[in-house]
């Protein structure tokens, strides 16, 4: 079985764009999240996707936004980019919300110049 | 709110010897706890899990957790380190399986192997 993919791998974005990330979970998965890793705060909860609704979401300004497709892909957006939004995005798949197991991606490394 | 601590953000073992990677956590309610492993460049590979059904939890790569209530720990052991293991690693708890309220993450511990 397939693991996580994320698309694309590495990124490289001017301050003020916006990017878009993409996550396709294992097959058969049904809830998504995303998460965010810098070298300062660590790794950080994003928010979840299950059934095309945002069940949760993290402490990240309004900037950051998600959505969930009927095949269960989901992507991100990060809108107007900050330097600082500079990171590893992580995206995980597990079969349901609580399910006890999540499975991540290799994520996408976003560089913000 | 729950929170990881954990101990030391490198920690160097030669080969061979025993691996500790020390976790604490808070949580308001009984806690699901994790270990991640993170290599360059590469997204977390779950090594175990707690879920409540054990105290010791054995996990991939020799790798095996106790969750001490009475601590609130998790610390992480492997007998005899090997070369392969050099990574990151990552405690985790969650309220709700690990899934519904997202993962909290402790700050990570760099593993070192001395050949």
């Amino acid at each position: 079985k397939a693991g996580v993919t994320q698309t694309p791998r590495y990124l490289i974005k001017t301050r003020g764009q916006q990017v878009t990330l993409s996550c396709s979970p294992i097959s058969g998965h049904r809830s998504v999240s995303w998460y965010q890793q810098t070298p300062g705060q660590g790794l950080q909860f994003l928010f979840e996707y299950f059934s095309e609704t945002q069940r949760n979401k993290g402490n990240f300004p309004g900037r950051f936004s998600g959505r969930q497709f009927s095949n269960s892909r989901s992507e991100m957006n990060v809108s107007t980019l900050e330097l600082g939004d500079s990171a590893l995005y992580l995206c995980a798949s597990s079969l349901r919300p609580g399910a006890n197991e999540q499975y991540f991606g290799p994520g996408t490394r976003l560089t913000v110049t | 709110a729950q929170s990881v601590t954990q101990l030391g953000s490198h920690v160097s073992v030669s080969e061979g010897a025993l691996v500790l990677l020390r976790c604490n956590y808070s949580s308001s309610v009984p806690p699901y706890l994790f270990w991640y492993v993170q290599y360059p460049n590469q997204g977390l590979q779950l090594l175990l899990k707690y879920t409540s059904a054990a105290t010791l939890v054995k996990g991939i790569n020799g790798f095996e957790a106790e969750f001490k209530k009475s601590e609130t720990s998790f610390h992480l052991t492997k007998p005899s380190a090997h070369m392969s293991d050099a990574a990151e690693y990552f405690c985790a708890v969650s309220n709700s399986g690990g899934g519904a309220d997202g993962l909290t993450f402790g700050k990570g511990t760099h593993l070192i192997i001395q050949p």
